[in-house]
């Protein structure tokens, strides 16, 4: 699976966007961008993947470049709640011959929603 | 509610002495997954199942065992815990293992003495 950098930490001001990088330049073709956070020790929670068009869902808008090279995860209107490490995969999409699909989690960002 | 379900969330426990976290997923989900998160070290993979008595080793499956009698169920047996087993425990469980996202429990802290 390819390698993922992001940013250690961000801060934003509650009720503006946040936006996420991602950068993922050895993404290969059948490979999606997925993201997840966790709030402090919780269960990481799911939050958007994508292939190569923009998503959009009821928590977060993603948008990749036209080159798979980057991405940038959107929450439009953050709050307090928010605050979590957000962290970026990238993970192969066909499971061939039972082969693993198991998350790996890198450092991610730190994103803090002040008041 | 779709949810994935441990228990128990909190364990004191001794050397030695084996011990059993549970994971239930109401999801009907094929895939279900094991992994343990320590400091420094991110999130690593134990064991994983991809359907009813289907399972395999992750990257770190020593001192561990797993089943997958029902689809439901996915229990992790600690038969002789040690120290070095202290750690946040996460189930998680998806559709299958093909471009689904995965779903976790709310973790097992899990401290061996």
């Amino acid at each position: 699976d390819a390698k993922t950098t992001q940013p250690t930490s961000m801060d934003c001001a509650e009720g503006r966007a946040a936006n996420l990088p991602c950068n993922h330049s050895t993404i290969s073709g059948n490979e999606y961008v997925y993201w997840y956070r966790q709030i402090h020790s919780q269960g990481p929670q799911y939050i958007i993947h994508g292939l190569k068009n923009n998503e959009t869902n009821e928590m977060a808008s993603l948008i990749i470049t036209e080159d798979r090279k980057s991405s940038t995860l959107i929450l439009p209107h953050a709050t307090l709640r928010d605050t979590a490490v957000y962290y970026c995969i990238v993970l192969g999409g066909w499971n061939s011959g039972g082969s693993n699909y198991k998350l790996t989690f890198g450092k991610g960002t730190l994103l803090t929603v002040n008041p | 509610e779709a949810q994935v379900t441990q228990n128990p969330r909190y364990l004191i426990t001794v050397t030695g002495k084996k011990l059993t976290v549970t994971c239930s997923q109401n999801m009907n989900h094929e895939y279900m997954s094991w992994y343990r998160q320590d400091p420094g070290l991110g999130l690593r993979q134990i064991y994983y199942s991809m359907n009813v008595e289907v399972t395999d080793k992750g990257d770190v499956p020593e001192g561990y065992k797993v089943s997958r009698k029902e689809k439901r169920n996915f229990p992790l047996i600690l038969e002789s815990p040690s120290p070095n087993q202290t750690s946040l425990y996460f189930c998680a469980s998806s559709l299958s293992a093909s471009n689904q996202p995965q779903h976790f429990g709310d973790g097992t802290r899990l401290s061996i003495l």
